[in-house]
């Protein structure tokens, strides 16, 4: 199974920018990356998916290694509300999204 | 759009009843997903179905456990007998069948087993 690799947690500063990285080294032509994430007592929530080129979206940035064996979530501007488990995942074909520990994003005010 | 409707958001119940949780997907998508989450094991995916069919329940934990979809609008995920070791947060998820799309998570119902 295709799988990531993500620091178990990281920290930032209000109104700062944060960078979440994953690793995957073993993706497939086929895989895309997806990113959720898990706020304090709540479901998962969806934030950004792509397959070969970098993404933006209103909630976050994708950026993309060219060999894409790695990838990274960009927060543009952490605030109170952004701290939660972020999960990388890779989504292929018809296998369903499964999810690995993810990173524990904190941040201070 | 309402979401992914989960009921109840919380169920105590003693151990040994039945207990049934429900979820009504969103319109259009035709994928549903159960998870369970626990703070030992996370989250796991239990159950999915595709077009109200169900393609994996190699992670239903035991026999005690069984999901249903009658149509494309309403699944049950049910646990007869119910024991203390069950008691986790369930999701319900629901997607257009493509992996370009995402997964929408329902609120989640809360089991507690005593």
């Amino acid at each position: 199974d295709a799988k990531t690799t993500q620091p178990n947690s990281m920290e930032s500063n209000e109104e700062e920018p944060v960078h979440l990285p994953c690793n995957h080294s073993t993706i497939s032509g086929t895989d895309y990356i997806h990113w959720y994430r898990q706020l304090p007592s709540q479901g998962p929530e969806y934030v950004i998916h792509g397959l070969t080129s970098n993404v933006n979206n209103r909630m976050a940035s994708l950026a993309i290694a060219e060999d894409r064996k790695s990838s990274t979530l960009i927060l543009h501007r952490a605030t109170l509300r952004d701290a939660a488990v972020y999960y990388c995942i890779l989504l292929s074909g018809n296998t369903p999204l499964v999810f690995g520990k993810g990173t524990r994003l904190s941040v201070i005010a | 759009d309402a979401g992914v409707i989960q009921s109840p958001r919380h169920e105590v119940t003693e151990m040994g009843q039945e207990v049934t949780l429900r979820c009504k997907p969103i319109s259009g998508h035709n994928s549903l997903f159960w998870y369970r989450q626990t703070m030992m094991r996370g989250l796991e995916l239990l159950i999915y179905f595709n077009n109200n069919v169900p393609i994996d329940d190699s992670g239903m934990p035991e026999d005690r456990f069984s999901a249903k979809m009658p149509n494309a609008s309403f699944s049950t995920l049910k646990i007869q007998p119910s024991e203390p070791r069950d008691s986790a947060v369930y999701f319900c998820a629901s997607s257009k069948a493509r992996v370009q799309y995402g997964y929408t998570f329902g609120s989640g119902t809360r089991l507690t087993v005593v």
